[in-house]
């Protein structure tokens, strides 16, 4: 079955270490979008990427880096200029052009991501 | 700029009671509108979309939403609540043309409890 595979589910982390969260997608999606949520805060855009070796800031894309080498791989690289990376990240992907169907997301099942 | 509202942060409803939960939105042209459904620990599952006409949209697990222009809002409903929707709702709202925008804005979700 297609979907989204991320990876890993819950990681801890040092103050001071870079992480990297993993994202694989199988549905032959062009774009790709990284989201981080917080109690009470919904869904905020870190990065996406539309095309390969092409992507574009989101609303908080600072302390965060990406990379697009692969349709199929968007990993996450949050760093130690993250100030308050604890949280849970959601990976999505949708489908290639312009029309109705390139707004529909499907996530991943996410990664919970804490800092000591 | 867009902007989605849900002003409910919980409700609690009693099982086989109705629900509707609320949206507004704020965008500058005919925008497309999403419910989106999270289990606790879990990625975001598409519960429905509105994109054009008929502006009663059936979803999956029994839900409805209606998109009402005049007071920029797309609630969500369903007749009779189960236990099994307990969970955190979204809505979101992006743009339907242009390719450097295909991204959502979401609201800060309402926690569904459902009690016996």
């Amino acid at each position: 079955d297609g979907g989204i595979t991320q990876s890993p589910k819950y990681l801890f982390r040092k103050e001071g270490q870079n992480v990297t969260l993993s994202c694989e997608q199988n549905l032959n999606h062009d774009a790709m979008y990284w989201y981080r949520q917080d109690p009470g805060q919904g869904l905020r855009l870190i990065y996406y990427s539309q095309i390969v070796n092409d992507f574009q800031k989101g609303d908080i894309a600072e302390g965060y880096s990406v990379s697009r080498e692969k349709k199929e791989s968007f990993p996450l690289t949050v760093t130690s200029a993250q100030k308050n990376p604890t949280a849970f990240y959601l990976c999505a992907s949708s489908a290639p052009g312009t029309g109705s169907g390139a707004n529909v997301l499907t996530f991943g099942a996410g990664s919970r991501l804490t800092v000591l | 700029a867009q902007s989605v509202t849900q002003p409910d942060i919980h409700i609690t409803v009693s099982e086989g009671a109705s629900l509707e939960l609320r949206c507004n939105y704020s965008y500058g042209a005919t925008p497309y509108l999403f419910w989106y459904v999270q289990s606790p620990g879990q990625g975001l599952q598409l519960l429905l979309k509105y994109f054009s006409g008929d502006t009663l949209v059936q979803g999956i697990k029994g839900f409805e939403a209606e998109f009402k222009r005049s007071q920029s809002s797309f609630n969500l409903r369903k007749p009779s609540v189960h236990w099994s929707d307990a969970a955190e709702y979204f809505c979101a709202v992006g743009a339907g043309y242009g390719g450097a925008t295909n991204k959502l804005i979401f609201g800060t979700g309402t926690l569904l409890a459902v009690q016996p």
